[in-house]
């Protein structure tokens, strides 16, 4: 079983839809919570970090986590064509980033 | 922010031939870089964890004779790819993490990524 486990997708959804993205891990020592945005053939850029379980907004951001049930999630309000990129969650707790596959969004215009 | 940038963004090689990859932390000073490795629709798996002035510590089943890295300076690290085969066509990216801040992951900038293609 991977640490962290991704759908990979692909997830097509209309502009202006909700976006839903999630993670499920196993090793409870984890402790911080990432959510990357890759462009296809870039490297990634960290779009939100959070620590502890509960809600965390950034704009049309929010991330997610749910410490008891090993899941976290991001989601994406009002998306734009713009958004389309893989998104990988990642995770920590000894120093070290725990990568999920990353889920492929396309946002149709 | 932060910028790290790699050189060079795509190399195609013969088989038995060595690449360099070159990542350095433009505006930064980095004491510790990591290394990736990405194949299609798969996610970042972490090679090494290379700091300045020592040597770099590889993940379990990342062959260190095969992927040399160096990081002399606070700004430079390197792998190069030795007597590289076509199943270590990847793509491979880089990241800096700001000194002083070990216990703060979101400050691990990544760079653009290197994808070589052996042949």
């Amino acid at each position: 079983q991977k640490e962290v486990e991704q759908d990979p997708g692909p997830l097509s959804v209309p502009e202006g839809a909700i976006v839903s993205l999630n993670c499920t891990y196993s090793n409870s020592a984890f402790q911080y919570f990432m959510w990357y945005r890759q462009y296809s053939r870039k490297g990634p850029e960290l779009l939100m970090y959070t620590y502890s379980s509960g809600n965390k907004e950034d704009g049309r951001f929010t991330a997610q986590v749910d410490k008891s049930s090993k899941y976290i999630s991001l989601f994406i309000r009002d998306s734009q064509p713009s958004d389309s990129a893989t998104y990988l969650c990642a995770m920590s707790g000894g120093g070290k980033l725990i990568f999920g596959q990353g889920t492929e969004l396309s946002v149709k215009p | 922010g932060a910028v790290v940038s790699q050189h060079p963004s795509w190399v195609i090689c013969k088989s038995g031939t060595s690449v360099k990859i070159e990542c350095r932390s433009l505006d930064f000073q980095a004491t510790t870089m990591f290394w990736y490795r990405q194949f299609p629709k798969q996610s970042l798996m972490l090679m090494a964890t290379s700091n300045e002035g020592s040597k770099a510590t590889y993940e379990q089943g990342v062959e260190k004779d095969k992927f040399l890295i160096n990081h002399a300076s606070l700004t430079l690290s390197t792998l190069t790819v030795t007597s590289a085969h076509p199943e270590d066509s990847s793509f491979y990216i880089c990241s800096a993490r700001e000194p002083g801040t070990s216990g703060r992951l979101e400050t691990q900038y990544f760079g653009p990524g290197t994808r070589l293609l052996v042949l």
